[in-house]
């Protein structure tokens, strides 16, 4: 089943700003919105954002989300060295009926 | 607090048959819809299958559709995943997982903290 696209891998130096992509169609992104997940390594992913920019409590003001048309972004502000990890996003797929993941970005902070 | 915790993980044959469980805590669980996400060694997640808050609907991705059954049993606050003809690309970490509403398409907004199993003759 189609995923969504995202790019393998972003790296950026420490206190810099990154901006994640995540590219869908209109029966996803472009219709329900993403959502994007933080993994680190062993660990099960944690929530960062739902509903394109609603941020779950204890989450940094440092994530921020936005779409536009099929293509959802995730902005992480003033990088600090525990923001390197995997980056999900996701999102509903109306035609498919399943939820779809991207393949994932592996941020590297420098 | 949400805990989701998981059990059943093992190690069988192709062809085999497993139940993983995850029995949930810190929430109304008959109130939400829950899911099965996975995750092959070193690869992304993939969503395996939702249901709905009173088990009156499920959704699946379509590799495991007709081989995997999604259930709940409210009564005992517990998420079942029955999955059986197993085969070598079914290896995973399996993460049970809570949805923020009472249908499949609610986003995920807790996780388990995954149990491996492992397809292999």
């Amino acid at each position: 089943q189609a995923g969504l696209t995202q790019p393998p891998s972003v790296s950026k130096d420490l206190r810099q700003t990154a901006t994640l992509t995540c590219t869908g169609n209109t029966n996803n992104v472009g219709n329900e919105g993403a959502i994007w997940l933080q993994q680190h390594l062993g660990h099960p992913p944690k929530l960062l954002s739902y509903r394109n920019n609603n941020r779950p409590s204890g989450i940094s003001e440092r994530f921020s989300a936005s779409r536009s048309g099929d293509t959802a972004s995730l902005t992480i502000t003033g990088l600090q060295p525990e923001d390197e990890a995997d980056y999900y996003c996701s999102a509903w797929d109306s035609s498919l009926t399943t939820w779809v993941f991207g393949g994932g970005t592996k941020l590297t902070v420098l | 607090e949400v805990q989701l915790l998981q059990s059943g993980g093992a190690l069988l044959q192709p062809g085999g048959s497993l139940r993983l469980s995850c029995a949930a805590s810190g929430f109304s669980f008959s109130n939400y819809a829950m899911s099965w996400v996975r995750q092959a060694p070193g690869k992304g997640l993939e969503w395996v299958s939702g249901i709905s808050d009173t088990g009156g609907s499920a959704f699946y991705t379509d590799s495991v559709k007709g081989r995997f059954t999604i259930s709940r049993d409210i009564s005992k606050n517990t998420l079942y995943l029955q999955m059986n003809s197993l085969r070598a690309e079914d290896t995973a970490v399996y993460y049970c997982a809570k949805c923020a509403g009472n249908r499949e398409w609610s986003h995920i907004d807790y996780w388990g903290q995954g149990t491996l199993v492992t397809v292999s003759s």
